[in-house]
């Protein structure tokens, strides 16, 4: 079974300051990583996702998250954030090879961006 | 695309009565995903659908809830009777197989049992 960690439930930033989401997780198959945003009062959307290839993904909106194998690690940065950043973010896994397609999601991280 | 839809986005009810929450998958998309945001609990899977079949209902909290998928295009959340801890959000998902996990979610509907 996979699990996700998100290790901060808030993170409060000033507004230009970078950011760094941590996300780790377990599995003892390979997996496919996403990050999800989720606005105020809106459904999840995809930021980014790591199926294969290169380590570092980037995502929608500035965002960017490094793949690490052998920490199993897939922390999310921005090298300076906007206040419109401010949102939840969740870390997901899934297996990958598999057809069934599910996704289990970390407890989410919410990132509120101070002027 | 219109994207996921659910309906209805705000749903205030009184203990004991019925709730129907109602969604329409993209088209196309061959599986389907109910879950529910507390702020207790995170983002919890319910019970998901392939090809219209419920493949794992093990989210299911109790009894009270039941979920069906009577076509491609259209799918229930139904909770009855209702309790003031079944207030959440609930958000639809759909998926089709050749993307690898990525889901497109609904804009939920919050529930309110009072």
């Amino acid at each position: 079974a996979q699990s996700v960690t998100q290790l901060d439930s808030q993170v409060p930033v000033f507004e230009e300051a970078p950011v760094e989401l941590r996300c780790n997780y377990s599995s003892s198959v390979s997996v496919y990583l996403f990050w999800y945003v989720q606005y105020p009062n809106q459904g999840l959307q995809l930021l980014l996702k790591y199926l294969s290839g290169s380590t570092l993904v980037k995502g929608i909106n500035g965002f960017e998250a490094e793949f690490n194998k052998s920490q199993t690690s897939f922390h999310l940065r921005k090298p300076s954030v906007h206040i419109s950043d401010t949102a939840e973010y969740f870390c997901a896994v899934s297996e990958k090879g598999s057809t069934l397609g599910r996704l289990y999601f970390g407890r989410g991280t919410q990132l509120t961006v101070w002027p | 695309d219109a994207g996921v839809i659910q309906s209805p986005r705000h749903e205030v009810t009184e203990m004991g009565q019925e709730v129907t929450l109602r969604c329409k998958p993209i088209s196309g998309h061959d599986y389907l995903f109910w879950y529910r945001q507390t702020m207790m609990r995170g983002l919890e899977l319910l019970i998901y659908f392939n090809n219209n079949v419920p493949i794992d209902d093990s989210g299911m909290p109790e009894d009270r809830f039941s979920a069906k998928m009577p076509n491609a295009s259209f799918s229930t959340l139904k909770i009855q009777p209702s309790e003031p801890r079944d207030s959440a959000v609930y958000f639809c998902a759909s998926k089709a197989v050749r993307e690898a996990g990525e889901l497109f979610f609904g804009e939920g509907s919050r529930l309110t049992v009072l």
